[in-house]
């Protein structure tokens, strides 16, 4: 079963504006979330990240919003720009909360194309 | 660049022959990690290090993959007798010891395996 789930494979953004990238979970165990970008023949590269105990976390253009209650968070890229063009996976672990690994649970990933 | 370096970045190989590919994390991380991906989804876990010690395996593990890191730094996985199942990208990742979540990517290996 998939414990993290991206369901939109891809979204397309015009230069400029929002884009909104969207992840559910649904084990009650995750307590720290991480946002990671990938380009093609290249590695995951680390974004951003927000700990169970908050709801927001903002590093530049970057800011990523979690709500427990309903087991979702979201990045928010502002202003998009064509750089920004890759894949981004949401990953999710459960280190403090008891589970004690150091795994991260990866969803399947969505493809952002921004439009210049 | 002090980043993961892995090595090959790619491997074609035949169904059942053995392939070992290398990771090198970043010098001060002293955990290390494992994972493979295919197409369409995200890495997956497959192994986990704190220095010499391999702490984690997970069931995706099967008994032809063994995973090594001898002297707590470089680290090897080698798969025996390969399946064209294992055709995938093999990710290794780094991060502080210090109770860090944040992972650090290397930019995979390709394994095809024909």
């Amino acid at each position: 079963d998939q414990q993290v789930k991206q369901n939109s494979p891809s979204l397309s953004v015009q230069e400029g504006r929002i884009s909104i990238l969207n992840c559910d979970y649904t084990n009650s165990m995750f307590d720290y979330f991480l946002w990671y970008k990938k380009y093609p023949a290249e590695g995951p590269t680390f974004l951003i990240s927000i700990s169970s105990i908050k709801d927001k976390n903002e590093d530049g253009r970057f800011t990523v919003f979690l709500n427990k209650s309903a087991k979702h968070l979201s990045l928010h890229i502002v202003p998009s720009q064509p750089g920004d063009s890759a894949v981004y996976f949401c990953a999710a672990s459960g280190l403090y909360s008891g589970a004690g690994s150091y795994q991260l649970t990866f969803g399947k990933g969505t493809k952002l194309s921004v439009i210049p | 660049d002090t980043g993961v370096s892995q090595d090959p970045r790619h491997k074609i190989t035949k169904r059942g022959q053995n392939v070992t590919f290398r990771c090198d994390p970043i010098s001060e991380h002293n955990r290390l990690y494992w994972y493979r991906q295919t197409l369409g989804q995200g890495p997956e876990f497959l192994t986990y290090f704190q220095n010499e010690a391999q702490l984690e395996k997970s069931r995706l593990l099967s008994d032809r993959f063994s995973a090594e890191r001898p002297k707590g730094s470089f680290s090897t996985l080698e798969i025996q007798r390969t399946e064209q199942g294992d055709s995938a990208m093999y990710l290794c990742a780094s991060s502080f010891s210090s109770g860090s979540v944040e992972q650090y990517f290397g930019p995979g290996t390709r394994l095809t395996v024909t």
